[in-house]
């Protein structure tokens, strides 16, 4: 069954501080595993998308990493903001024939918060 | 460039109605997807449209349904509301429905079910 699961659930952090955020997934065949940021009451937004041959992709002080083989990908936050709390949700699609965004699974979420 | 528009943004209705939520995607994107999320479950696939076909659909019961207008705007609807339907629902715009094509959010129905 295809399955993503984030760990923790949720985090609270010291602002300054870095913190790291893990997904496992169990989805085959494996396209993209995505990184979305959402604060409370609003949609999510896109921080890294990777793809098979990807294993590291940054986006500011966001760093996601990827290894295939252990089906792992985590999400590293250098030098917290109060900003970064929120949901940060893993999210990983496989590929069928068309290749439908829907084909998505969605991991929970780490709830996020930031602390001064 | 505008964002994903999503009206209207909060709804109350009671079990048993029909609601109608509308999507307006990015300008030029054509695939269009709708998501459910709870607290318990998370987020959850309803389903896509692309140049008004629909390409996917979730695990949802036929009381969800939707459609996409030759101007990608679309809508979903929602049959005789239970209080479980009560969520934040979600459209997503993208250039195209082959991933992985990056997907952009609205800003969410917050629906509720009395």
């Amino acid at each position: 069954k295809n399955q993503v699961e984030q760990s923790p659930q949720s985090l609270i952090i010291l602002e300054g501080k870095n913190c790291t955020l893990q997904c496992n997934y169990t989805v085959s065949p494996f396209s993209n595993l995505r990184w979305y940021k959402q604060d409370t009451g609003r949609g999510p937004v896109s921080l890294t998308i990777m793809t098979f041959s990807e294993n590291t992709k940054s986006n500011g002080r966001y760093t996601a990493t990827l290894d295939a083989d252990t089906k792992q990908s985590s999400l590293h936050i250098t030098a917290s903001q109060l900003s970064d709390s929120a949901s940060y949700i893993c999210v990983v699609s496989y590929m069928n024939y068309g290749g439908s965004q829907g084909n998505l699974i969605f991991g929970k979420g780490t709830k996020l918060s930031v602390k001064p | 460039k505008a964002g994903v528009t999503q009206t209207p943004r909060y709804l109350i209705k009671t079990r048993g109605q029909q609601v109608t939520l509308s999507c307006s995607p990015i300008s030029g994107h054509r695939s269009v997807s709708w998501y459910q999320q709870t607290p318990g479950q998370g987020l959850q696939f309803l389903f896509e449209y692309f140049s008004e076909t629909q390409r996917n659909k979730g695990n949802f019961p036929g009381r969800f349904s939707g459609r996409q207008f030759s101007n990608s705007r679309s809508e979903m609807n929602v049959s005789t509301l239970e209080l479980g339907d009560s969520a934040l629902y979600l459209c997503a715009s993208s250039l195209a429905s082959n991933q992985p094509y990056e997907q952009y959010f609205g800003p969410g129905t917050r629906l509720t079910v009395t």
